[in-house]
């Protein structure tokens, strides 16, 4: 079974704080993916990447940037948070992008004050 | 863009009863449907996929129907158990550009 891993769970920052989440996934999977979840927005994509240094931008990039340093970890950094960015974050990670299963980590929430 | 529109926001059914979720979406070049299952504090997980076609799956108490011409996709849950107390998540992909577009969700609630 896919193994996604986010740190850090919870986070607070404050408003032009610099926040780094982390993912890791122990399944070799080619795609890894950065979602935000918001009440009544579902989840939406911030960015992705098909293979280690690759990046690409999702529907809502703005404000974030992402690394993918290897295979396994995919790094999204938000270098001046701000309180909009307060959210829940999810990694997920597939074999391939299309028609294939999302395997998500167990979310890190994040509180910009 | 394609948009999913999913209803009801909140659910709640007694133990035993039915529920049904319902996702439109609005780009026909959509061929592939995910429900995803998101239990209180936890991740999201797969459901159940359903292809580009009238098709119906089952499985773990659940049926998915898939009506490309009304462009709308449900899940019917026939008796719920506490176990189903989640949110649920419908996804929609896209031929053309694969892109994955959930729907807002829906948070059901079963009652004793």
């Amino acid at each position: 079974e896919a193994a996604v891993t986010q740190s850090p769970r919870n986070k607070v920052t404050v408003t032009g704080g610099n926040v780094t989440l982390s993912c890791r996934q122990t399944n070799s999977h080619n795609y890894m993916y950065w979602y935000r979840q918001d009440t009544g927005h579902g989840l939406r994509l911030i960015h992705y990447s098909y293979g280690a240094g690759n990046l690409q931008i999702g529907d809502v990039p703005d404000g974030y940037k992402a690394t993918r340093t290897t295979q396994e970890d995919f790094f999204l950094l938000l270098e001046l948070a701000s309180p909009s960015q307060t959210s829940l974050y999810f990694c997920a990670s597939s074999v391939q992008r299309s028609g294939n299963t999302l395997y998500f980590g167990e979310g890190s929430r994040l509180i910009v004050v | 863009g394609e948009q999913v529109e999913q209803r009801p926001p909140h659910l709640s059914v007694r133990e035993g009863d039915s529920a049904v979720i319902t996702c439109t979406y609005t780009d026909p070049n959509s061929y592939y449907f995910f429900w995803y299952k998101q239990e209180p504090g936890a991740s999201l997980q797969l459901l159940m996929k359903v292809f580009s076609s009238t098709e119906i799956n089952e499985g773990q108490g659940f049926t998915v129907l898939l009506n490309k011409k009304d462009k709308r996709l449900s899940l019917n849950l026939t008796a719920a158990h506490p176990g189903d107390s989640a949110a649920y998540f419908c996804a929609a992909v896209n031929y053309g550009n694969e892109k994955i577009t959930f729907g807002a969700g829906t948070k059901l609630t079963i009652k004793p």
